[in-house]
């Protein structure tokens, strides 16, 4: 079975300053691998998603991440954070045999000015 | 286009109460998963409905929950004799017919059980 695993619980950064979530999943045929974003009290945003293709994948609001299957990673990244970009990430794989998405626990990201 | 609507927002039930959690999907999108995420959790998947048909309820506790989708209206995750280990946000996503991976997230019921 498909699982992801989000390395950091929590990333302080300060504002202005580049940041990197790190992704790993485990390893199958095909994947669908996927970032969304959480705001408090509110549902999930997608930021970005990776079917095939280019393995550098850009999403909304400057954030970028890139597939490495032999690393079998995913990780998000962004050059340059802001105050708003304080929230909660989720990394997310399905598979082409089912539908459902497995998600991994989640990364705080807490921007300081 | 409107998105993902549930409702209510905020629900809070006693114990042994039955919740009913209601779910309109994005129009046009036939495909409905329902997703429990407990406090400092990540979303956990219970099941994936279609018009009238549950295709995968793997992620579903076997007793006390159960989901339908109608032919005409919202899709209802109904939770019986709830207990305070349901409280959660609960959330539902939808998709097109053709592109089942690409979900669209409503903004989620949050259910206390007192």
């Amino acid at each position: 079975a498909q699982s992801v695993t989000q390395l950091d619980s929590q990333v302080p950064v300060f504002e202005e300053a580049p940041v990197e979530l790190r992704c790993n999943y485990s390893s199958s045929v095909s994947v669908y691998l996927f970032w969304y974003v959480q705001y408090p009290n509110q549902g999930l945003q997608l930021l970005l998603k990776y079917l095939s293709g280019s393995t550098l994948v850009k999403g909304i609001n400057g954030f970028e991440a890139e597939f490495n299957k032999s690393q079998t990673s995913f990780h998000l990244r962004k050059p340059s954070v802001h105050i708003s970009d304080t929230a909660e990430y989720f990394c997310a794989v399905s598979d082409s045999d089912t539908d459902k998405l497995i998600f991994g626990t989640g990364t705080r990201l807490q921007v300081f000015p | 286009n409107a998105g993902v609507m549930q409702n209510p927002r905020h629900l809070v039930r006693r114990r042994g109460q039955e919740a009913r959690l209601r779910c309109s999907p994005m129009k046009g999108h036939s495909h409905v998963y329902w997703y429990r995420q407990l406090p400092e959790e990540g979303l956990k998947f219970m099941v994936y409905l279609q018009k009238e048909n549950i295709i995968d309820e793997s992620g579903m506790p076997k007793e006390r929950f159960s989901a339908e989708f109608p032919k005409e209206g919202p899709s209802i995750l109904r939770i019986q004799q709830v207990v305070r280990g349901d409280s959660a946000a609960y959330f539902c996503a939808s998709s097109p017919y053709d592109v089942s991976y690409e979900q669209y997230f409503g903004p989620g019921t949050r259910l206390t059980v007192t």
